[in-house]
């Protein structure tokens, strides 16, 4: 069974940072471009970060460009996304997800990311 | 960036009866490989989202055939035959032909 489970959101200052993680199971990650995707309270989807398989080619949404990354450790079975310089803009559910071709197939809980001071 | 936009926002629906979501793209959805990546997710209040369908009209595993899917090029459509009330909840297209990948605003499915 395909698990994905996010850690690491909490409550951070404005210009903050916070690392979230992504623990994979029950497939073989190294297979699969994987994403984060966040939801702000009571609002929709937004597609944050993509990154590939092994070259670890990434993509980004342009508000966070530059002050977050994705990165994964195929070994560890986790993908990670480095939030820095946190705005309060930046609060929400933080999914990540396994993409397939012309999807995102499993999704994880999520992790609630807050920004406030 | 490829907006989504996504009507209505909001769908009172009666037990039993059809719904229809429409969603349009500010551009083309076909790829370069021939392919329009075109998805619909389901999100159920208080889960996280769930994967419907996938290009378009492929049906993921597991998803009552009461739900279906079609357009082209630039207008998509979702329809669920029969809403049962473990429909209710947010519906979001969501295209992945471009970088960056964009979901519709959402449309709320409830029942009347």
């Amino acid at each position: 069974e395909v698990q994905l489970v996010e850690s690491g959101g909490g409550l951070v200052q404005p210009g903050g940072s916070l690392r979230l993680s992504c623990a994979a199971s029950g497939f073989n990650l190294r297979s699969h471009w994987m994403n984060w995707v966040r939801q702000a309270p009571g609002k929709g989807l937004e597609w944050v970060a993509n990154i590939e398989h092994d070259t670890s080619e990434t993509q980004y949404v342009d508000s966070v460009k530059g002050r977050f990354t994705i990165s994964r450790d195929n070994a560890k079975n986790s993908v990670y996304l480095q939030m820095n310089s946190l705005r309060a803009e930046d609060t929400a559910v933080y999914y990540c997800a396994r993409v397939v071709p012309g999807a995102l197939d499993s999704w994880g809980q999520g992790t609630l990311v807050t920004v406030s001071s | 960036d490829i907006v989504m936009t996504q009507t209505p926002l909001s769908s009172p629906v009666t037990l039993g009866q059809p719904a229809s979501i429409s969603c349009r793209s500010s551009q083309s959805l076909v790829h370069s490989d021939g392919n329009t990546y075109l998805s619909w997710l389901q999100q159920r209040p208080g889960q996280p989202p769930r994967l419907l369908m996938y290009k378009i009209s492929n049906r993921f595993s597991g998803v009552p055939d009461r739900f279906s899917g079609s357009g082209a090029g630039t207008d998509f459509t979702l329809k669920i035959s029969r809403v049962e009330a473990e429909d209710v909840g947010v519906y979001y297209c969501m295209q992945l032909t471009q970088f960056p990948w964009t979901f519709g605003q959402g449309t709320k499915v409830e029942i009347k």
